[in-house]
């Protein structure tokens, strides 16, 4: 199975600041075939069920905030916030879907400092 | 609007069984993989089980092989996870997905719990 380790475990940034998550994948999640990265991202608020933010490592999904963005490529990955909003309090995982079976990151718990 | 509704959960005793269904609505549901993600208390997320459009491929995570049924209705669109032989590492919270490769829709999921 890949394994995904995220960094940091928690992180408390100031309103208006960026914030930055890590996401490293033991194995890389690019494939030759179609040159995609197998790679998304969820926000999952407190009560609520995840939600994908970002896929193929860099692509927002629906009605996401631009504020929100992806990157990297092969096993190492990025998500950023370019201004923290108090409603981007919330876990982040880091997802994997190249190989089966799909694996997660153990989450990145995002605060207000 | 897409939309799928998980039931079934409770309190059952280690070893008994339990069997969660979703339905789904918004969507061509025979269009879809369909998954089953849990999250234990606290913890992080666990991909559970996945099916195929027609129901003719299913995958499961090893600690539920042998324990756990993933089927599906087409013409009812609904999703059911039959699981036997629960322990108390099963405790969670299981949600329903639509799945390609990515999973973009989600219940608010159905608390399971297993103690005696």
């Amino acid at each position: 199975d890949i394994v995904m380790t995220q960094s940091p475990d928690s992180l408390a940034v100031s309103l208006g600041e960026g914030a930055t998550i890590n996401c490293k994948s033991s194995q890389s999640v690019l494939s030759s075939s179609d040159n995609r990265n197998y790679l998304a991202w969820y926000q999952q608020k407190p009560g609520q069920p995840p939600k994908v933010l970002i896929y193929w490592a860099s692509t927002r999904g629906s009605g996401v905030p631009d504020r929100f963005s992806g990157s990297g490529s092969g096993t190492d990955f990025t998500l950023s916030i370019s201004s923290l909003q108090p409603e981007d309090v919330a876990v982040y995982y880091c997802q994997q879907y190249y190989n089966a079976p799909v694996t997660f990151g153990q989450g990145t718990r995002l605060e207000i400092k | 609007d897409v939309q799928v509704v998980e039931s079934g959960g409770g309190l059952v005793q280690p070893g008994g069984s339990l069997t969660l269904s979703c339905v789904a609505s918004g969507f061509t549901f025979s269009s879809y993989w369909m998954t089953w993600v849990r999250q234990a208390p606290g913890k992080g997320l666990e991909w559970v089980a996945n099916i195929k459009q027609d129901g003719s491929e299913k995958y499961y995570v090893n600690s539920v092989k042998g324990r756990f049924t993933i089927s599906r209705d087409n013409a009812k669109n609904s999703l059911s996870l039959q699981m036997n032989s629960l322990r108390g590492e099963d405790t969670a919270v299981y949600y329903c997905t639509r799945n390609f490769g990515v999973f973009d829709s989600w219940g608010q999921g159905t608390l399971v719990t297993v103690s005696s």
